[in-house]
C-alpha cells in the first residue's frame, strides 16, 4: 500500500485559494494520484486525478512534482460548501489497494 | 437515480442479530467494494469483487460475509452483530481508479 501523509486539518475564508498538499514517498510507476471529497455522511466523490505534472477540471487543480514523492490539490476561490474531508490517494487499477487515511479536514469560514 | 444504491439508509440492530445490507449499481462495472468509516477516520475495506466469481477479503473481514449475486448487486452480511460493528458502511464500485460510492447506511448496533 502506497499510503499518504496529509495535514490532519485546515482553515480558509470564503473567496480564498485553498492548497492541500500530500505527501507520498514511496508511489510506484504505475500509480497516479486521486482526490476524493467527502461530505457528513455521504460517500466519497472524486474530484480529480492525475500522473505527473499539472491537471485542471471545472472544480481543482492537481500540480505534481517531477519526482511525483508529493502532490497538491488546489481549490480556487472556496466557498462554505466546500467544506469536507478532502482524501488524497495513490494506486493504479487495483482500487482495493487505495488507502483512505484519515484525510484533511477543510474547513471554510465566512 | 443515483449510480450506487444502498439500503438500508439507517438500521438500528441488537447484539447477536443476523442483518444484510444491499449495494446495486447501475454503472455496469464489474469491481464492487464495501466499506466501513467510523467517526472521524478514512474508510477501511471489508471485502472486494472483481466479478460475480472472485470475491476477496480487505482489512477487515473478520465478522463479515458477502455476496455478489450479479454483477449489479453485492451485499454485505454481518452474520452476528456486535456492537463494535456501529458504523457508517459504503459500496463503491470502480472504473480504473474513479470510485463510485454509495450513500451509505448507518448502522447501529446495540
Amino acid at each position: 500500500l502506497a499510503k499518504t501523509t496529509q495535514p490532519i486539518s485546515m482553515d480558509s475564508y470564503e473567496g480564498q485559494e485553498v492548497n492541500i498538499t500530500c505527501s507520498h514517498n514511496n508511489i510506484a510507476t504505475n500509480d497516479y494520484i486521486t482526490w476524493y471529497q467527502q461530505f457528513p455522511s455521504q460517500g466519497p466523490r472524486f474530484i480529480i486525478q492525475g500522473y505527473k505534472t499539472k491537471v485542471t477540471n471545472e472544480v481543482a487543480s492537481l500540480f505534481i512534482p517531477a519526482d511525483r514523492k508529493s502532490s497538491t490539490l488546489s481549490l480556487p476561490r472556496v466557498s462554505l460548501s466546500d467544506t469536507a474531508v478532502y482524501y488524497c490517494l495513490v494506486g493504479d487499477d487495483n482500487f482495493n489497494k487505495f488507502y483512505f487515511g484519515s484525510g484533511t479536514k477543510l474547513n471554510v469560514k465566512p | 437515480d443515483a449510480d450506487v444504491t444502498q439500503t438500508p439508509r439507517n438500521r438500528i440492530t441488537k447484539t447477536g442479530k443476523r442483518i444484510m445490507l444491499e449495494c446495486s449499481q447501475t454503472k455496469g462495472h464489474d469491481r464492487m467494494y464495501w466499506y466501513r468509516q467510523d467517526p472521524g477516520l478514512g474508510l477501511r475495506l471489508i471485502y472486494y469483487s472483481f466479478d460475480v466469481k472472485d470475491i476477496n477479503k480487505g482489512e477487515i473481514s473478520d465478522g463479515y460475509s458477502v455476496s455478489r449475486q450479479a454483477q449489479a448487486k453485492f451485499s454485505l452480511s454481518l452474520e452476528s452483530a456486535i456492537p463494535n460493528q456501529t458504523a457508517l458502511y459504503f459500496c463503491a464500485t470502480t472504473s480504473g481508479g474513479e470510485a463510485f460510492f454509495g450513500q451509505g447506511t448507518r448502522l447501529t448496533v446495540v
